[in-house]
């Protein structure tokens, strides 16, 4: 069975520019989080949506981050305009349902920014 | 509030050497899931095992045995016989009941030696 896809895997980009980056969950979950994972703060919660709707995004840095999930099997995170600082690795995960099903990761991106 | 502490911030050992990563956590919520994710080189997150607050039982898998005290907040993580391919960032994370994503601890690097 297919993973949860994540693409790109890596992503050099200057500063300025536009960042997108794009999640497939698994078939069938209807949960999606994305994480994003630096050496100074760890995994962190930016956003999660459940059946496609947005249910918490509060860990979302500023209002430079957008997240989309427009159906059940495309998800994307936007960095507009990137700076320096959001370099990291980003991470979706998918789960079915909540309690105790665990999350399943991608491969995650990860994003320098120059 | 939730939080999960990892103190061994990196642990390194002899291959066959057994080892117990330590993870302790905090939550008001009486029902809520333990979590353990491997980490390896290759940057992708991997899961690992996921145990329930109402079963304390331990589990064992192979070479990995997980040990779940209620009365001490901890959910350790012991491989036995530890072997290179065990090489990674260890996180143990923690969900509460309602809540869908993630806590996560702040990982332990295992590096075995051959």
């Amino acid at each position: 069975d297919a993973g949860v896809i994540q693409s790109p895997r890596h992503e050099v980009t200057e500063m300025g520019q536009e960042v997108t980056l794009r999640c497939k969950p698994i078939s069938g979950h209807n949960s999606l989080f994305w994480y994003r994972q630096t050496m100074m703060r760890g995994l962190e919660l930016l956003i999660y949506f459940n059946n496609n709707v947005p249910i918490d995004d509060s860990g979302m840095p500023e209002d430079r981050f957008s997240a989309k999930m427009p159906n059940a099997s495309f998800s994307t995170l936007k960095i507009q305009p990137s700076e320096p600082r959001d370099s990291a690795v980003y991470f979706c995960a998918s789960s079915l349902g909540q309690g105790d099903q665990p999350q399943h990761f991608g491969d995650g991106t990860r994003l320098s920014i120059l | 509030a939730q939080k999960v502490t990892q103190a061994q911030t990196e642990i390194s050992v002899v291959e066959k050497e057994d080892v117990t990563l330590d993870c302790v956590y905090e939550t008001r919520d009486t029902t809520y899931y333990l979590f353990w994710y491997k980490q390896p080189p290759s940057g992708e997150l991997v899961f690992l095992i996921r145990r329930n607050s109402f079963d304390e039982q331990n589990e064992i898998s192979g070479r990995y045995s997980w040990n779940f005290q209620k009365s001490t907040s901890s959910f350790n993580f012991t491989i036995t016989a530890s072997q290179v391919v065990d090489s990674a960032v260890y996180f143990c994370a923690l969900k509460g009941t309602g809540r869908r994503a993630l806590t996560f601890g702040s990982g332990t690097r295992l590096q075995v030696q051959p």
